[in-house]
């Protein structure tokens, strides 16, 4: 079966606690992609690949990292996480060419105190 | 700038009616625009596309969503609602002239079916 996975689906932390959220997809895409969901803003992007060790900064990329050392994986990392990261997290893909719909993760919830 | 918007944070409709999410976007040049659709704990299910050619798209679930270039508009559209497609919908755009990746989303929309 086609999909994307992420872990953990639910996560609280302290601040200032080092964390990874795992992303990874089956379909051999090229283009992932990691968002965040917050009430009235829709989605927004942190950071997208277009390929193996190819990363770039997406519209809200302050206080996050990310790397591309497989295809299949993009992990979701927060250094010293802060209570404005508490937020709803996807990781999506698709194939790299303009116009391919993106396959979703599940979501990873996360809730810094 | 570029930009996805929906207009309205819910629309409510009786089951057995139509229904209309709108959307419109603002871009110099041509875009592709899709619709997604969120149920409660879910991550986003793609519904349909528009990428170029017939202005009526057609997609899952019995949705389709008809692209006006004139008013800028990728509206969301059902015939006859169901109690089952109460979700959150949002419009998203790939906004660069010729496709690119990034996609720019809507606020979304809130859609309640009631029986």
């Amino acid at each position: 079966e086609a999909q994307v996975t992420q872990n953990p689906r639910y996560l609280i932390t302290v601040t200032g606690k080092k964390l990874t959220v795992t992303c990874s997809q089956n379909m051999n895409h090229e283009y992932m992609s990691w968002y965040r969901q917050d009430p009235g803003l829709g989605l927004r992007q942190i950071y997208y690949s277009m390929n193996v060790e190819v990363t770039d900064k997406g519209d809200v990329p302050e206080g996050y990292k990310v790397s591309r050392k497989e295809k299949r994986n993009f992990p979701l990392i927060l250094e010293s996480p802060s209570p404005n990261q508490t937020s709803l997290y996807f990781c999506a893909s698709n194939r790299i060419a303009g116009g391919y719909e993106q396959y979703f993760g599940p979501g990873t919830r996360l809730t810094v105190t | 700038a570029q930009s996805v918007a929906q207009p309205e944070d819910q629309v409510n409709v009786a089951e057995g009616n139509p229904l209309t999410v709108k959307c419109t976007y603002s871009v110099s040049g041509n875009p592709y625009l899709f619709w997604y659709v969120q149920y409660p704990n879910r991550g986003l299910q793609f519904l349909l596309k528009y990428i170029t050619g017939d202005n009526l798209v057609k997609g899952s679930y019995g949705f389709e969503a008809e692209f006006n270039k004139s008013q800028t508009s990728f509206h969301l559209k059902k015939p006859s609602a169901l109690v089952s497609d109460s979700a959150l919908y949002f419009c998203a755009g790939n906004l660069i002239t010729g496709g690119g990746n990034k996609l720019t989303f809507g606020t979304g929309t809130q859609l309640k079916v009631e029986l």
